[in-house]
C-alpha cells in the first residue's frame, strides 16, 4: 500500500467510449502524475499537476483529458482512444516537484487499459 | 533533455548471487531513486538516494549515489525467486525533472 490508489485496476473499452481513470492519494502532497507504460517500453510521462495547475503536459493527444479538481485526486479522461493507447496508465505522487530535496515519488497500482 | 543509460537490460541469474546494476547519464541530479516493478503492477520504491556518494541499503539491496551526481548504482546480494521483477532508476534534477531508466529485468532461477 503505497497511498495513491487507482480505479479501476482493469478497463476494456470501444474506439467510441468515453470513459475514465481515478486517483486518490492519502498521502497528502502536493504534485500528482499521469504516465504510461507500454509493452517494452520505457515510462512516458503524460501529465503533471502542482498544487491543482498543470505544470507540463507532454504531448500528449487530446484524446486524453486529465483534471485535478483538488490535490487528492486526479483524473484522466479517455475519449475516442485508438488500439494502441492500450497500457498500463500509472498515476504517482510526490510531495513537490521533483528537484525539491527530499522529494519522491510513489506510485499507484496502476490501470490496465485496453482498447478494441 | 536528460537521458538515462540503465544497463544492463536484462539479466538472468542463480539464486543465491549477487546482482548489480547501474544507470548513467551525462545530465547531473540531484535525487536518485531506484524502483522495482512486478508484472501487472505500479513501481515501488526501494531507495532514494539524495546525496552525492550517498551509500544506502535497505535490507539485501544497496544503493550508491555517484560522487560525479551522474551515475547510481544498486546491489542486491544473495538474490532470491522472489527479486525477480523489473527494476527502474529515475533521476530528478534541480530544474524539476525527473527521467526514468529503460528498465532492468531481472529473472532468477532456483
Amino acid at each position: 500500500e503505497t497511498g495513491v490508489t487507482q480505479t479501476p485496476r482493469h478497463l476494456v473499452m470501444g474506439m467510441t467510449n468515453k470513459k475514465s481513470l481515478k486517483c486518490e492519494q492519502h498521502l497528502g502532497h502536493n504534485a500528482m502524475y499521469w504516465y504510461k507504460q507500454s509493452a517494452k517500453k520505457p515510462l512516458e510521462l503524460m501529465f503533471v499537476y502542482s498544487l491543482e495547475e498543470r505544470v507540463e503536459n507532454n504531448s500528449v493527444p487530446s484524446r486524453f483529458s486529465p483534471e485535478c479538481p483538488n490535490s487528492s485526486h486526479l483524473f484522466l479522461h479517455l475519449h475516442t482512444l485508438q488500439p494502441e493507447d492500450s497500457a498500463l496508465y500509472l498515476c504517482a505522487s510526490s510531495q513537490d516537484l521533483p528537484g525539491q530535496p527530499g522529494n519522491t515519488i510513489y506510485f499507484g497500482e496502476g490501470s490496465w487499459l485496453t482498447v478494441v | 533533455g536528460q537521458q538515462l543509460n540503465q544497463s544492463p537490460q536484462s539479466m538472468f541469474i542463480q539464486e543465491g548471487e549477487d546482482v548489480s546494476m547501474n544507470c548513467t547519464s551525462s545530465s547531473i541530479f540531484n535525487t536518485w531513486l531506484w524502483y522495482k516493478q512486478d508484472p501487472g503492477e505500479g513501481p515501488v520504491l526501494l531507495i532514494a538516494l539524495y546525496k552525492a556518494g550517498e551509500l544506502t541499503s535497505n535490507g539485501r539491496l544497496t544503493a550508491q549515489f555517484g560522487i560525479t551526481r551522474k551515475d547510481s548504482f544498486l546491489n542486491i546480494s544473495a538474490s532470491i525467486p522472489s527479486d525477480v521483477g523489473i527494476y527502474f532508476c529515475a533521476g530528478h534534477t534541480n530544474a524539476g525533472k525527473s527521467t526514468f531508466g529503460d528498465g532492468t529485468t531481472l529473472t532468477v532461477k532456483p
